[in-house]
């Protein structure tokens, strides 16, 4: 079973809003990703939790807030987006956080800031 | 860091011909390179990978060839069907001391002509 799932599918909020976006994984895989997506364009890193510890952040505006409760679960708190916030946001996982394992997608939340 | 370039951006075939997308990375020191297929509305894919120690690797009509020397590798897909129609993307990672992400190539829009 290789499978990432992320709640909800589609949120809309508008800018003041406060929201969260989740992603689960029962692989045991102790590295998980948040990806950001725009239309047509490759997924871009955002984020990386190692062994439920951030060890990467992208750069990314602290709009975004990044949780990891436990091994299996990875959360996004989003507060204050703008409309250029509006994207595919991907989950990924890995089995392991170093060497060159595989990571595995989410279906993704697809997120409109109005 | 690293740099994927991907070609083409599309690339029309006729159903049951072959199809080849290419990508060349900048970072001699990236080890893993997987391959993803990525249909509407949908997440990523993993449909294969190969690592740096490997020259090539074939699953069924799908095939990757890696030359570590011109730092190119190559998906390549036999007796295309209906169904491989999406858009592919190349990616390369970077073996450091922790979790990366991917570094992806811009993806390539695969048309299967009936």
């Amino acid at each position: 079973d290789t499978e990432v799932t992320q709640t909800p599918k589609h949120l809309v909020m508008g800018m003041t809003n406060k929201k969260s976006l989740k992603c689960e994984q029962h692989m045991g895989h102790r590295a998980m990703y948040w990806y950001k997506q725009k239309a047509k364009k490759p997924p871009e890193l955002m984020f990386v939790y190692s062994y439920e510890k951030l060890s990467i952040n992208e750069s990314v505006p602290s709009r975004f807030s990044p949780e990891c409760p436990n091994s299996s679960l990875l959360n996004l708190h989003l507060h204050a987006l703008q409309p250029e916030d509006s994207a595919l946001y991907l989950c990924a996982s890995s089995p392991a956080p170093q060497g060159s394992y595989e990571q595995y997608f989410g279906p993704g939340t697809r997120l409109t800031v109005t | 860091g690293e740099n994927v370039e991907q070609h083409p951006s599309t690339l029309s075939v006729q159903e049951g011909d072959s199809a080849v997308i290419k990508c060349t990375y900048s970072d001699s020191a990236s080890n893993y390179f997987p391959w993803y297929k990525q249909e509407l509305g949908k997440g990523p894919q993993l449909i294969i990978d190969i690592r740096s120690n490997v020259g090539e690797k074939k699953d069924q009509r799908i095939a990757v060839t890696l030359n570590k020397t011109a730092k190119h590798f190559s998906l390549h897909i036999t007796e295309t069907q209906p169904e491989d129609s999406a858009v592919y993307f190349c990616a390369a990672h970077l073996s450091g001391g922790g979790a990366d992400g991917l570094t992806f190539g811009k993806g390539t829009h695969l048309i299967i002509q009936p």
